[in-house]
């Protein structure tokens, strides 16, 4: 069965500094990943997708995740945080062939000025 | 335009009323979900059409039922609300893997 563990519930980094959300996957076949974010009172929307293309992915507003099938991960990265990157981030694991997504727990970034 | 529409954004009601979101998508979608996400920001799916089909059914009460009136449209309908019902509701829609979600439906249940 497929799940999805995200290592931390909130993160908090100071702006201009990187950012590191980790997440971690279990699936039985070769799984599709995704980061989405949502900012407050909002729907959420797709940062970035792996799948089974280039391990290293790069999504909008400069994040980028690798995937590591080795390690079973598939960390979200940042090099700059940005005010306007606060918000909550879900990672999500969807295999191939389904239709369903699991998702993470959700990783609350929280960016001091 | 918008591709993930819901409605109502915002809907606040008693205990034991019936109530229903709408959901459409004018992506050209197959696949429609619906998804609970609780007061801990945790998201579950509910369930998935493909063609008007339901494809995905998870457990959920059968006070929630879902209703595809054709492959732009899943409506939820849901009977006899209760408190634990409070949770944001979204629609999503997909061709393939990657799904887009519309923006909400924050239900309130007092």
């Amino acid at each position: 069965a497929q799940s999805v563990t995200q290592l931390d519930s909130h993160v908090s980094v100071s702006e201009g500094t990187p950012v590191l959300l980790r997440c971690n996957y279990s699936s039985s076949y070769s799984p599709s990943l995704f980061w989405y974010v949502q900012h407050p009172n909002k729907g959420l929307q797709l940062l970035l997708k792996y799948t089974s293309a280039a391990t290293l992915v790069k999504g909008i507003n400069g994040f980028e995740a690798e995937f590591k099938k080795s390690e079973t991960s598939f960390h979200l990265t940042k090099p700059s945080a940005h005010m306007s990157d606060a918000a909550e981030y879900f990672c999500v694991v969807s295999d191939m062939g389904t239709y369903k997504y699991i998702f993470g727990t959700g990783t609350r970034l929280k960016v001091l000025a | 335009d918008t591709a993930v529409s819901q409605t109502p954004k915002y809907l606040v009601t008693q205990m034991g009323n019936d109530k229903s979101i709408k959901c459409e998508q004018n992506l050209g979608h197959d696949t429609m979900y619906w998804y609970k996400q609780d007061s801990k920001k945790f998201l579950k799916i509910m369930f998935s059409y493909n063609n008007k089909e339901l494809i995905i059914n998870e457990t959920v009460p059968n006070r929630f039922s879902p209703k595809s009136p054709d492959k732009a449209h899943l409506n939820l309908h849901i009977n006899s609300l209760e408190l634990g019902d409070s949770a944001v509701y979204f629609c999503a829609s997909s061709l393939g893997y990657e799904q887009y979600f519309g923006p909400g439906t924050r239900l309130t249940v007092t």
